[in-house]
């Protein structure tokens, strides 16, 4: 069964510094979909990054980028640089492209900026 | 502005009443799905569709209806809602297929006494 794994519910990171969260993903389908999500306190959902199972590369969208690591069923983000406004919810998620379409989510990790 | 759009943003309800909090949205989506989001529960998918008059349960469907009579509307129905369905709900729209990512709505906060 597929499945998303976040095993950190919650981390404190120093200002300007480098963060990973960790996600950790298991499937049947060769073809899938890893995504993040942020939600800040105020409560919205906002896309951040996805990875395609057949990207070669890692994507990276401005200070985010994801460590993918397909043999070990590992996508991490990684944020650089974190800033205060980095506190918040984030959640990684994935979508399978063979099969019905369900999209499942990890139970979150909640990110704390010290200043 | 391309949006989901849902409604109520906040609901208090009492035990067994029926209710119905609606979504919209206007980016001509195929995807429409509806979550709940539980402390330490993440968000888990109820029910989703993938075009009109298609739907299907996610994982945590009991309790719940949907229907999906035009493309840019997915009504979530609690035909007699119980205090477990107390949660914050997410609606969300995409392209079909695994590289889209969603567009959430801004979430609806229901309390059921």
């Amino acid at each position: 069964a597929q499945k998303i794994t976040q095993t950190q519910p919650g981390m404190f990171v120093q200002e300007k510094e480098a963060v990973t969260l960790d996600c950790t993903y298991d499937t049947s389908d060769p073809s899938y979909g890893l995504f993040w999500y942020k939600q800040p306190s105020s409560g919205e959902m906002i896309f951040l990054i996805y990875q395609g199972s057949y990207d070669q590369q890692n994507a990276t969208e401005g200070r985010y980028s994801l460590n993918f690591q397909k043999a070990r069923k590992s996508a991490n983000l990684v944020i650089s640089a974190s800033q205060l406004g980095d506190s918040a919810m984030y959640f990684c998620a994935m979508r399978e492209m063979n099969r019905d379409d369900k999209i499942i989510f990890g139970k979150g990790t909640r990110l704390h900026i010290l200043p | 502005e391309a949006q989901v759009t849902q409604n109520p943003r906040y609901l208090i309800t009492v035990t067994g009443k029926k209710l119905t909090v609606t979504c919209s949205q206007n980016m001509n989506h195929e995807y429409m799905s509806w979550y709940r989001q539980d402390p330490g529960l993440g968000l888990r998918q109820i029910y989703y569709s993938m075009n009109v008059e298609v739907t299907d349960k996610g994982d945590v469907p009991e309790g719940y209806k949907v229907s999906r009579k035009e493309k840019r509307n997915f009504p979530l129905i609690l035909e007699s809602p119980s205090p477990n369905q107390t949660s914050l709900y997410f609606c969300a729209s995409s392209l079909l297929g695994g590289v889209n990512e969603q567009f959430f709505g801004p979430g609806t906060r229901l309390t059921v006494l």
